[in-house]
């Protein structure tokens, strides 16, 4: 079986200070992590992937993420953030023998001016 | 424009009432999903779609069927609601899904359910 925990509800950061959401999965094979995000009244949209190679990956909107397969951890990160970067932020995971996708309950990210 | 397009966009019924909401995508996609979201769970599987005429059970589909007789749709539908069936729901597609590959998902802009 495969799972995703994203262990806060909430993230707040002021703008220009870095972010970090976080992500642990289980899986029993190799791990696909994705992660989304959702705005207002929208579905949600994809940012980033990993499947192998390099642990860190980048993606959409300057949005970057760590793979650490020890501590089998998927956070995602920016250096810089905005205010629109508002928004409510799904990981994902799927176990390469899997054919589905299990998404995590999700973070609100809060930025404030 | 490639996109996934749902309706109805917002949907109140009554209970035992059947429904169908549709779905399709002008990808040429082989993979689709139906998803629900409420609060506090994040989002469930319902229903997925490899291909035509091929759909599999996802983590919560009692109460639901789909079909998938052409590429491009894949409605979902409820035969007799339940008020807990009411939830955001979103349908979603792929190129593919197979060992090796991994493909992101694109996401339709979601039909929301009310059930009286």
């Amino acid at each position: 079986a495969q799972s995703v925990a994203q262990p806060e509800d909430q993230v707040n950061v002021a703008e220009g200070n870095p972010l970090t959401v976080k992500c642990t999965y289980s899986v029993s094979g190799n791990p696909y992590l994705f992660w989304y995000v959702q705005y207002p009244n929208r579905g949600l949209q994809f940012l980033l992937k990993y499947i192998t190679g390099d642990n860190l990956v980048k993606g959409s909107y300057g949005f970057e993420a760590e793979f650490n397969k020890s501590q089998t951890s998927f956070h995602l990160k920016k250096p810089s953030a905005l205010v629109s970067d508002s928004a409510l932020y799904f990981c994902a995971v799927r176990d390469g023998g899997y054919s589905t996708l299990t998404f995590g309950k999700g973070t609100m990210l809060l930025v404030s001016p | 424009e490639a996109q996934v397009t749902q309706n109805p966009r917002y949907l109140i019924t009554v209970t035992g009432k059947k429904l169908t909401v549709t779905c399709s995508q002008n990808m040429n996609h082989e993979y689709m999903s139906w998803y629900r979201q409420d609060p506090g769970l994040g989002l469930r599987q319902i229903y997925y779609s490899m291909n035509v005429e091929a759909t599999d059970k996802g983590d919560v589909p009692e109460g639901y069927k789909v079909s998938r007789k052409e590429k491009r749709n894949f409605p979902l539908i409820l035969e007799s609601p339940s008020p807990n069936q009411t939830s955001l729901y979103f349908c979603a597609s792929s190129l593919g899904f197979r060992t090796g590959n991994l493909y992101e998902q694109y996401f339709g802009p979601g039909t929301r359910l009310t059930v009286t």
